[in-house]
């Protein structure tokens, strides 16, 4: 089956540590996006990725890096310097040909002790 | 500024009752409206497009340019409704835009 995995599902870190979240697809799908999940705030967009070693910042990509060495692969990092890093994260890519439609995966939670 | 707005937080209806799940949005372009709603232990998923006029799982929206308004609803609400659902706007090509969600909760 075609989809998106992300890993870890939930992750710990101390404060002062990165952390790197995976998000892995096996849909050919050329963009890929990720997304800050928090409640009352919705979805907040961290980067994006057009195409392979290729990627563009979201309105909230201070604290963060991402990297597009492989089209499947579009690895977030979550920084010492981000402020407020406990939330839930969202992988997803673009469904070609299909307007408006991204492929989500099921998120990963990170909480920062 | 392009912003989607969905106002209420939390939407409570009894079962067999009409929903409306407000939206509102920002863009001076021809904007393309999307509604996505995530069903509990679920991905978010894309529930219907504007483009398409079409109705899925008896919901319909209908983008109203005068009123900047792409609001979600069904006649008769089911418990298996009960979700987050969210508005999304697409400014460009690769930029989407969510709004902050609502939870409906269809009571029995």
């Amino acid at each position: 089956d075609g989809g998106i995995t992300q890993s870890p599902k939930y992750l710990f870190r101390k404060e002062g540590q990165n952390v790197t979240l995976s998000c892995e697809q096996n849909l050919n799908h050329d963009a890929m996006y990720w997304y800050r999940q928090d409640p009352g705030q919705g979805l907040r967009l961290i980067y994006y990725s057009q195409i392979v070693n290729d990627f563009q910042k979201g309105d909230i990509a201070e604290g963060y890096s991402v990297s597009r060495e492989k089209k499947e692969s579009f690895p977030l990092t979550v920084t010492s310097a981000q402020k407020n890093p406990t939330a839930f994260y969202l992988c997803a890519s673009k469904v070609p040909r299909a307007p408006g439609e991204l492929f989500f995966g099921e998120g990963s939670r990170l909480t920062v002790l | 500024a392009q912003r989607v707005t969905q106002p209420e937080k939390l939407l409570s209806v009894f079962k067999g009752a009409p929903v409306e799940l407000k939206c509102n949005y920002s863009y001076s372009g021809s904007p393309e409206l999307f509604w996505y709603v995530q069903y509990s232990r679920q991905r978010l998923q894309l529930l219907l497009r504007h483009i398409s006029r079409e109705s899925i799982k008896g919901f319909t929206a209908d983008l109203n340019k005068g009123e900047t308004s792409f609001h979600l609803k069904k006649p008769f609400a089911q418990e298996e409704d009960s979700a987050m659902y969210y508005c999304a706007l697409i400014p460009g090509t690769y930029k989407y835009i969510f709004g902050t969600g609502t939870r409906l909760k269809v009571l029995a």
